[in-house]
Protein backbone atom coordinates (compact mmCIF):
# COMPACT_ATOMS: atom_id res chain seq x y z
CA UNK A 1 0.00 0.00 0.00
CA UNK A 2 1.11 3.28 -0.63
CA UNK A 3 1.34 6.39 2.15
CA UNK A 4 2.87 9.80 1.83
CA UNK A 5 3.92 11.92 5.01
CA UNK A 6 4.84 15.78 4.84
CA UNK A 7 6.91 16.87 7.50
CA UNK A 8 5.12 19.95 9.38
CA UNK A 9 1.76 21.13 8.87
CA UNK A 10 2.72 24.61 8.47
CA UNK A 11 5.87 26.05 7.30
CA UNK A 12 6.43 29.64 8.03
CA UNK A 13 9.33 31.88 5.85
CA UNK A 14 9.88 35.27 5.05
CA UNK A 15 9.29 36.92 1.80
CA UNK A 16 12.07 35.98 -0.50
CA UNK A 17 13.47 33.31 1.46
CA UNK A 18 14.09 29.92 0.47
CA UNK A 19 11.20 27.63 0.53
CA UNK A 20 11.29 24.03 1.24
CA UNK A 21 8.20 21.82 2.35
CA UNK A 22 8.95 17.92 2.54
CA UNK A 23 7.16 15.25 1.69
CA UNK A 24 8.54 11.33 2.05
CA UNK A 25 6.14 8.70 0.45
CA UNK A 26 5.41 4.52 0.58
CA UNK A 27 5.24 2.77 -2.23
CA UNK A 28 5.73 -1.04 -3.21
CA UNK A 29 6.73 -0.42 -6.70
CA UNK A 30 7.66 2.76 -8.71
CA UNK A 31 5.91 5.52 -7.82
CA UNK A 32 4.76 8.56 -9.72
CA UNK A 33 4.66 11.87 -7.40
CA UNK A 34 2.90 14.95 -7.49
CA UNK A 35 2.68 18.08 -5.52
CA UNK A 36 -0.42 20.50 -5.58
CA UNK A 37 -1.54 24.21 -4.29
CA UNK A 38 -4.84 24.77 -3.18
CA UNK A 39 -5.56 27.95 -2.32
CA UNK A 40 -8.53 29.46 0.44
CA UNK A 41 -11.64 28.28 -0.68
CA UNK A 42 -10.52 26.78 -4.03
CA UNK A 43 -9.79 23.75 -5.88
CA UNK A 44 -5.94 21.78 -6.21
CA UNK A 45 -3.83 23.05 -9.27
CA UNK A 46 -1.27 20.92 -10.40
CA UNK A 47 2.56 22.16 -9.48
CA UNK A 48 4.51 19.60 -11.01
CA UNK A 49 5.17 15.84 -11.13
CA UNK A 50 7.06 13.05 -11.62
CA UNK A 51 6.71 9.77 -13.92
CA UNK A 52 10.09 8.74 -15.00
CA UNK A 53 13.53 10.24 -16.27
CA UNK A 54 15.53 13.49 -15.07
CA UNK A 55 14.70 13.42 -11.16
CA UNK A 56 14.57 16.98 -10.82
CA UNK A 57 11.50 18.14 -12.27
CA UNK A 58 10.10 22.15 -12.91
CA UNK A 59 6.82 23.13 -12.43
CA UNK A 60 4.70 26.29 -12.51
CA UNK A 61 5.95 29.68 -10.39
CA UNK A 62 9.17 28.57 -9.70
CA UNK A 63 8.67 25.54 -7.88
CA UNK A 64 10.51 22.46 -7.96
CA UNK A 65 10.88 19.08 -6.58
CA UNK A 66 13.98 16.43 -6.84
CA UNK A 67 12.85 12.64 -6.74
CA UNK A 68 15.38 10.87 -4.58
CA UNK A 69 14.60 7.18 -4.38
CA UNK A 70 17.42 6.03 -1.92
CA UNK A 71 15.60 8.59 0.36
CA UNK A 72 12.42 8.08 -0.71
CA UNK A 73 11.92 11.65 -0.58
CA UNK A 74 10.02 14.65 -2.98
CA UNK A 75 10.79 17.55 -1.19
CA UNK A 76 9.43 20.79 -2.86
CA UNK A 77 11.73 23.44 -3.03
CA UNK A 78 11.74 27.28 -4.32
CA UNK A 79 14.69 29.70 -4.42
CA UNK A 80 12.47 32.71 -3.41
CA UNK A 81 8.92 33.06 -1.43
CA UNK A 82 6.30 35.68 -2.39
CA UNK A 83 3.57 36.80 -0.53
CA UNK A 84 1.12 34.96 -3.49
CA UNK A 85 2.96 31.58 -2.55
CA UNK A 86 0.98 31.15 0.65
CA UNK A 87 -1.47 28.79 0.28
CA UNK A 88 -2.04 24.81 1.58
CA UNK A 89 0.59 22.35 -0.43
CA UNK A 90 -0.06 18.49 -1.03
CA UNK A 91 1.83 15.97 -2.35
CA UNK A 92 0.55 13.05 -3.63
CA UNK A 93 1.57 9.00 -4.86
CA UNK A 94 0.42 7.05 -7.47
CA UNK A 95 2.02 3.48 -8.01
CA UNK A 96 2.78 2.19 -11.05
CA UNK A 97 1.45 -0.79 -12.46
CA UNK A 98 -2.18 -0.73 -10.13
CA UNK A 99 -4.00 -0.63 -13.28
CA UNK A 100 -5.88 2.79 -11.92
CA UNK A 101 -4.90 6.66 -11.42
CA UNK A 102 -5.36 6.25 -7.13
CA UNK A 103 -3.76 9.33 -5.86
CA UNK A 104 -3.02 9.01 -2.12
CA UNK A 105 -2.46 12.30 -0.24
CA UNK A 106 -0.53 13.53 2.75
CA UNK A 107 -2.28 15.77 5.06
CA UNK A 108 -0.94 18.89 3.19
CA UNK A 109 1.54 22.02 4.51
CA UNK A 110 0.42 25.14 5.13
CA UNK A 111 2.68 27.47 3.82
CA UNK A 112 2.60 31.26 5.63
CA UNK A 113 5.10 33.77 4.08
CA UNK A 114 5.64 37.19 6.25
CA UNK A 115 6.78 40.47 4.67
CA UNK B 1 -13.23 28.58 -19.76
CA UNK B 2 -13.90 26.77 -16.19
CA UNK B 3 -12.38 23.04 -17.01
CA UNK B 4 -14.29 20.97 -14.09
CA UNK B 5 -16.87 22.68 -12.17
CA UNK B 6 -18.97 22.21 -9.34
CA UNK B 7 -22.86 22.66 -8.55
CA UNK B 8 -23.61 24.32 -5.77
CA UNK B 9 -20.71 25.99 -4.27
CA UNK B 10 -21.88 25.79 -0.92
CA UNK B 11 -24.78 23.40 0.45
CA UNK B 12 -26.10 23.95 4.18
CA UNK B 13 -28.67 21.21 4.74
CA UNK B 14 -30.64 19.63 8.04
CA UNK B 15 -29.19 15.70 9.15
CA UNK B 16 -31.72 13.26 6.95
CA UNK B 17 -32.11 15.37 3.92
CA UNK B 18 -31.07 13.65 0.91
CA UNK B 19 -28.57 16.11 -1.74
CA UNK B 20 -26.52 15.87 -4.72
CA UNK B 21 -23.66 17.80 -6.21
CA UNK B 22 -23.21 17.73 -9.89
CA UNK B 23 -19.74 17.68 -11.53
CA UNK B 24 -19.33 18.84 -15.43
CA UNK B 25 -16.12 18.80 -17.47
CA UNK B 26 -15.28 20.26 -20.44
CA UNK B 27 -11.87 18.66 -20.88
CA UNK B 28 -12.70 15.46 -23.01
CA UNK B 29 -11.23 13.67 -20.90
CA UNK B 30 -12.32 10.06 -19.90
CA UNK B 31 -12.15 9.44 -16.50
CA UNK B 32 -13.77 11.29 -13.42
CA UNK B 33 -13.40 11.42 -9.74
CA UNK B 34 -15.00 12.22 -6.25
CA UNK B 35 -12.87 13.47 -3.30
CA UNK B 36 -13.38 14.05 0.38
CA UNK B 37 -11.75 16.83 2.55
CA UNK B 38 -12.34 16.99 5.84
CA UNK B 39 -12.20 19.49 8.60
CA UNK B 40 -8.41 18.81 9.23
CA UNK B 41 -7.85 19.32 5.21
CA UNK B 42 -6.77 15.76 4.45
CA UNK B 43 -8.29 14.42 0.54
CA UNK B 44 -9.16 10.82 0.63
CA UNK B 45 -10.98 9.33 -2.55
CA UNK B 46 -14.43 7.92 -2.67
CA UNK B 47 -15.29 7.08 -6.21
CA UNK B 48 -13.71 7.05 -9.94
CA UNK B 49 -15.75 5.94 -13.12
CA UNK B 50 -14.01 5.55 -16.45
CA UNK B 51 -16.22 6.06 -19.38
CA UNK B 52 -19.33 5.87 -17.43
CA UNK B 53 -18.45 2.77 -15.41
CA UNK B 54 -17.45 2.68 -12.13
CA UNK B 55 -13.39 1.74 -11.62
CA UNK B 56 -12.81 2.73 -8.10
CA UNK B 57 -15.18 2.24 -4.48
CA UNK B 58 -13.04 3.07 -1.48
CA UNK B 59 -15.03 2.37 1.36
CA UNK B 60 -17.94 5.16 1.46
CA UNK B 61 -21.25 4.35 3.56
CA UNK B 62 -23.67 3.40 0.19
CA UNK B 63 -25.65 6.31 1.61
CA UNK B 64 -23.63 8.19 -1.29
CA UNK B 65 -24.26 7.15 -4.89
CA UNK B 66 -22.61 8.22 -8.11
CA UNK B 67 -23.93 8.55 -11.51
CA UNK B 68 -22.19 9.37 -14.95
CA UNK B 69 -24.63 9.94 -17.69
CA UNK B 70 -21.69 10.65 -19.53
CA UNK B 71 -17.99 10.61 -19.84
CA UNK B 72 -18.40 14.46 -19.01
CA UNK B 73 -20.85 14.70 -15.98
CA UNK B 74 -20.24 12.81 -12.41
CA UNK B 75 -23.07 13.75 -9.74
CA UNK B 76 -22.95 12.09 -6.12
CA UNK B 77 -26.13 11.79 -4.58
CA UNK B 78 -25.91 11.70 -0.52
CA UNK B 79 -29.11 10.32 0.97
CA UNK B 80 -30.11 10.55 4.86
CA UNK B 81 -27.15 13.06 5.78
CA UNK B 82 -25.25 13.27 8.74
CA UNK B 83 -23.47 15.37 10.39
CA UNK B 84 -20.07 13.78 9.72
CA UNK B 85 -21.03 14.14 5.66
CA UNK B 86 -19.90 17.31 6.65
CA UNK B 87 -16.79 18.25 4.14
CA UNK B 88 -15.36 19.86 1.07
CA UNK B 89 -16.36 17.46 -1.63
CA UNK B 90 -13.83 17.81 -5.31
CA UNK B 91 -14.39 16.11 -8.10
CA UNK B 92 -11.79 15.57 -10.56
CA UNK B 93 -11.08 14.60 -14.26
CA UNK B 94 -8.25 12.98 -16.30
CA UNK B 95 -7.71 12.24 -19.77
CA UNK B 96 -7.41 8.51 -19.01
CA UNK B 97 -7.32 6.08 -15.84
CA UNK B 98 -3.94 5.43 -15.78
CA UNK B 99 -1.62 6.19 -12.64
CA UNK B 100 0.75 8.84 -14.14
CA UNK B 101 -2.30 11.05 -15.23
CA UNK B 102 -2.83 14.22 -13.72
CA UNK B 103 -5.98 14.86 -12.55
CA UNK B 104 -7.80 18.37 -12.56
CA UNK B 105 -9.73 19.62 -9.59
CA UNK B 106 -13.09 21.75 -9.28
CA UNK B 107 -13.63 24.48 -7.11
CA UNK B 108 -15.06 22.02 -4.37
CA UNK B 109 -18.57 21.77 -2.87
CA UNK B 110 -18.65 22.54 1.13
CA UNK B 111 -21.47 20.89 2.57
CA UNK B 112 -22.29 21.34 6.10
CA UNK B 113 -25.01 19.13 7.87
CA UNK B 114 -27.32 20.78 10.57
Amino acid sequence: AQSVTQLGSHVSVSEGALVLLRCNYSSSVPPYLFWYVQYPNQGLQLLLKYTTGATLVKGINGFEAEFKKSETSFHLTKPSAHMSDAAEYFCAVSEANSGYSTLTFGKGTMLLVSP
Amino acid sequence: DTAVSQTPKYLVTQMGNDKSIKCEQNLGHDTMYWYKQDSKKFLKIMFSYNNKELIINETVPNRFSPKSPDKAHLNLHINSLELGDSAVYFCASSQEARERETQYFGPGTRLLVL
